[in-house]
């Protein structure tokens, strides 16, 4: 166990849609990433968050957004999906910036467009 | 830009043999981390081992090591006594220098490793 939680596990849901991810970072941990795995495209870096501000910006398309609560949780918002968007969401979290820590993962939700 | 490369799209090894996971990497930042995780069928990221660049010595957990040669900026894994249970994806990763905005994992495009019994 990771200590990082990620809900839902699975979500299926139709074209047009908007969903909300969730993630809850290891304890003591302020930073957290999101990332995208499709089939196609591998692990994509979406967006990056630390201590409640954005920090850093991936291939994160406008339909998405996501934000750092004061408790340090996130939550990944996808809306008008489209079956592109089918794909497994990992979230990461870290205790410090520095690239000298490791990151952890959640399990993932696994979202199913139909 | 961050770079990882993963040469060995996939691999099969006999069981119980030791196996060699190719990592090369790229960057101009002064300070980073390598860091290796598995990704079995079930999908969860499973990190394995982490090296940082000023490490003197290669980092080792268990039956996992990292072969880290700085100057040819390789960080290979290498699976001693390789399980059944090591059949999975495993990607490469670099966390990168802060100081530069560079913190973000960048991944590998991963190797799918079989282990045969």
């Amino acid at each position: 166990d990771s200590g990082v939680t990620q809900t839902p596990k699975h979500l299926i849901t139709a074209t047009g849609q908007r969903v909300t991810l969730r993630c809850s970072p290891r304890s003591g941990d302020l930073s957290v990433y999101w990332y995208q795995q499709s089939l196609d495209q591998g692990l994509q870096f979406l967006i990056q968050y630390y201590n409640g501000e954005e920090r850093a910006k991936g291939n994160i398309l406008e339909r998405f957004s996501a934000q750092q609560f004061p408790d340090l949780h996130s939550e990944l918002n996808l809306s008008s999906l489209e079956l592109g968007d089918s794909a497994l969401y990992f979230c990461a979290s870290s205790v410090e910036l520095t690239g000298t820590f490791e990151a952890f993962f959640g399990q993932g939700t696994r979202l199913t467009v139909v | 830009a961050q770079k990882i490369t993963q040469t060995q799209p996939g691999m099969f090894v006999q069981e119980k043999e030791a196996v060699t996971l190719d990592c090369t990497y790229d960057t101009s930042d002064p300070s980073y981390g390598l860091f290796w995780y598995k990704q079995p069928s079930s999908g969860e990221m499973i990190f394995l081992i982490y090296q940082g660049s000023y490490d003197q010595q290669n980092a080792t957990e268990g039956r996992y090591s990292l072969n880290f040669q700085k100057a040819r900026k390789s960080a290979n894994l290498v699976i001693s006594a390789s399980q059944l249970g090591d059949s999975a994806m495993y990607f490469c990763a670099m966390r990168g220098d802060h100081n530069f905005g560079n913190e973000k994992l960048t991944f590998g495009t991963g190797t799918r490793l079989t282990i045969i019994p």
